[in-house]
């Protein structure tokens, strides 16, 4: 697609829940990433993926927060047992890879998908 | 943790007028970025300047950098209703790709 896509936008769930978040990125970008931004924040790190696999997970803040991207294009970010200080928008980036011809570092931002816990 | 910090936290300012944002990081870079974002929006990135330049210019933006302050500066010059958003500073978050975003100035342009 022409951007990065995110689904769904805005999702309400209750305590102990569990989420999947959906991240489409531009085509042809081997470089993703997951933030999380709560109000009045700046987003914060939470995974970044080269290809398929992992290559930093250092930003998940617990064993409730997984990602996958199994074959390196679509990535979705799991939350299980959710809290309500899980609460925050949920943003998703691609980029180029590093090394690449036209690697330039800059991230493109999806919308974000919300998240409420109840 | 957020390498990046931004001042003033928000600024409120005329239509016309000039707007100065600075923003203030730890560790040695390979270069900072600027990104805006719209209430409810995704970020945009607006320039990268790299940590050999000074000074780089993009329409109506201009950017400075002094690595021996370890800072950033954003100006928007003739600012119009439309600037009204929130602008983060972004650096590489070390050795990993990806960055580190500071907490944002909040930018009103009354009109």
């Amino acid at each position: 697609g022409a951007g990065v896509s995110q689904t769904p936008s805005n999702k309400v769930t209750e305590k102990g829940k569990y989420v999947e978040l959906r991240c489409d990125p531009i085509s042809g970008h081997t470089a993703l990433y997951w933030y999380r931004q709560s109000l009045g924040q700046g987003p914060e790190f939470l995974i970044y993926f080269q290809g398929t696999g992992a290559a930093d997970d250092s930003g998940l803040p617990n064993d409730r927060f997984f990602a996958v991207r199994p074959e390196g294009s679509v990535s979705t970010l799991k939350i299980q047992r959710t809290e309500r200080g899980d609460s925050a928008v949920y943003l998703c980036a691609s980029s180029l890879g590093p090394g690449l011809a036209g690697y330039t570092g800059e991230l493109f931002f999806g919308e974000g998908s919300r998240l409420t816990v109840l | 943790s957020q390498q990046g910090e931004e001042d003033p936290q928000a600024l409120s300012i005329q239509e016309g007028e000039n707007a100065t944002m600075n923003c203030s990081y730890k560790t040695s870079i390979n270069n900072l970025q600027w990104y805006r974002q719209n209430s409810g929006r995704g970020l945009v990135h607006l320039i990268l300047i790299r940590s050999n330049e000074r000074e780089k210019h993009s329409g109506r933006l201009r950017v400075t950098l002094d690595t021996s302050k370890k800072s950033s500066s954003l100006l928007i010059t003739a600012s119009r209703a439309a600037d009204t958003a929130s602008y983060f500073c972004a650096t590489a978050r070390g050795g990993a790709d990806g960055l580190t975003f500071g907490k944002g100035t909040h930018l009103i342009i009354q009109p």
